[in-house]
């Protein structure tokens, strides 16, 4: 599966958007984009995937480039409960998920 | 709908003991997945599984660990005689059968090892 690429930390101001970013340069043509969130020691929390097209769903949307080299994950409206650490994975359907590092998003007051 | 259960939450085992962590994917689900979480660390994949077979093992230790899902029951990790090192939590995961080829995969909340 490809290597993502995201940023160690984000802060956002509650009620605002959240936009996190994802470089997957190496991302090959079945591979799909997912995102997931740990929400302190819970378990992940599936938010979102996709292929080529955005995609939208209650939690967030995803914008996958044209290239489909990057991709950015969207949360319209922060709030404090959505502080959390975020997972970019590329992976083709049925193979295990490999978690990096992810995006610690600290959603501020 | 329930989602993915996993019991116990906590398990506090002695060195040389054996723990025994249970799984019960989401209905309708035929593929459990496992990952354990180091302390202060990512998630690692350990082992897949569909319906009385394994499909992909590839982390998981040689020794001591094992895991099953068998036609009738919930999916088991056993971990034979267990060290300090083993303390982490153990997360289950839960997929239904492959759709368009992607399917998500669905987490329960774990269950926290630890050996003293």
């Amino acid at each position: 599966d490809a290597k993502t690429t995201q940023p160690p930390s984000m802060d956002c101001a509650e009620g605002r958007a959240a936009n996190l970013p994802c470089n997957h340069s190496t991302i090959s043509g079945n591979e799909y984009v997912y995102w997931y969130r740990q929400i302190h020691s819970q378990g992940p929390q599936y938010i979102i995937h996709g292929l080529k097209n955005n995609e939208t769903n209650e939690m967030a949307s995803l914008i996958i480039t044209e290239d489909r080299k990057s991709s950015t994950l969207i949360l319209p409206h922060a709030t404090l409960r959505d502080t959390a650490v975020y997972y970019c994975i590329v992976r083709v359907g049925g193979n295990m998920l490999t978690f990096g590092g992810g995006t610690r998003l600290m959603v501020k007051p | 709908n329930a989602g993915v259960m996993q019991n116990p939450r906590h398990l506090v085992r002695r060195r040389g003991q054996e723990a025994r962590l249970r799984c019960s994917p989401m209905k309708g689900h035929s593929h459990v997945y496992w990952y354990r979480q180091l302390p202060e660390e990512g998630l690692k994949f350990m082992v897949y599984l569909q319906k009385e077979n394994i499909i992909d093992e590839s982390g998981m230790p040689k020794e001591r660990f094992s895991a099953e899902f068998p036609k009738e029951g919930p999916s088991i990790l056993r971990i034979q005689q267990v060290v300090r090192g083993d303390s982490a939590a153990y997360f289950c995961a839960s997929s239904p059968p492959l759709l368009r080829g992607s399917y998500e995969q669905y987490f329960g909340p774990g269950t926290r090892l630890t050996v003293t």
